[in-house]
């Protein structure tokens, strides 16, 4: 079945230092999605990209697609104490079902 | 729109019990979906619906069943509890695409 790969598992940050997480697909997605998971919480849609080559901003948040539609990457410049929290991928399929990578868990230190 | 709401919160069973976990959104989604969440891990799809009347397996059903009667319902049904189903469950809907989580129930199993 198809399998999505997220590395690294935790990344430990300064405040002020940037981040990235990997998220690598054994089969082709026709999109993919990220989400986030504050601490105790659920997870949060934060965006979908859908087109080979893909790169969108949110604030200090840069998401790419990469050009075979097998892997992306999330970027935060300069984290923020409330950047702190589990970031996943998900890739889509088949239609309606998503399949998650393991997670990006993300603390920052003040 | 109170979104995705989930009950309970918190529970715990004993061995071989069986429960419900109820799963209701307001938002006319026809897509629905349930989640689990180990420690530190992904989200593993139990089951998924794609309207009224229509379900199927995800990745890790085994133990779980599920019905859609409704647009709004979508409980997760567990039988015979096993320690191994000590998780956090989430349900999601969506259109598809971005997908909506209700809080998550915490179950326990001794």
């Amino acid at each position: 079945g198809q399998q999505v790969m997220q590395i690294p598992q935790y990344q430990h940050v300064q405040e002020g230092e940037d981040f990235t997480t990997y998220c690598n697909s054994s089969t082709t997605l026709s999109n993919i999605q990220w989400y986030k998971q504050r601490p105790g919480g659920h997870p949060v849609f934060l965006i979908q990209l859908v087109k080979s080559g893909e790169v969108k901003k949110q604030k200090r948040l840069t998401f790419q697609f990469g050009e075979a539609k097998k892997n992306s990457s999330l970027h935060i410049t300069a984290t923020q104490t409330t950047d702190v929290g589990t970031y996943f991928c998900a890739g889509f399929t088949s239609y309606g079902k998503l399949t998650f990578g393991q997670g990006t868990i993300l603390t920052v230190h003040p | 729109n109170a979104g995705v709401t989930q009950t309970p919160k918190f529970r715990i069973l004993k061995i071989g019990q069986s429960m419900t976990l109820q799963c209701t959104q307001d938002m006319n989604h026809n897509y629905m979906y349930w989640y689990r969440q180990d420690p530190g891990m992904g989200l593993k799809l139990i089951y998924y619906s794609v309207g009224a009347g229509i379900t199927d397996k995800g990745e890790v059903p085994n133990g779980y069943n599920v019905s859609r009667s409704t647009t709004e319902d979508f409980p997760l049904r567990l039988e015979l509890a096993a320690p191994s189903q000590t998780s956090v469950y989430f349900c999601a809907s969506s259109l598809p695409n971005e997908q909506f989580f209700g809080p998550g129930t915490r179950l326990t199993v001794l």
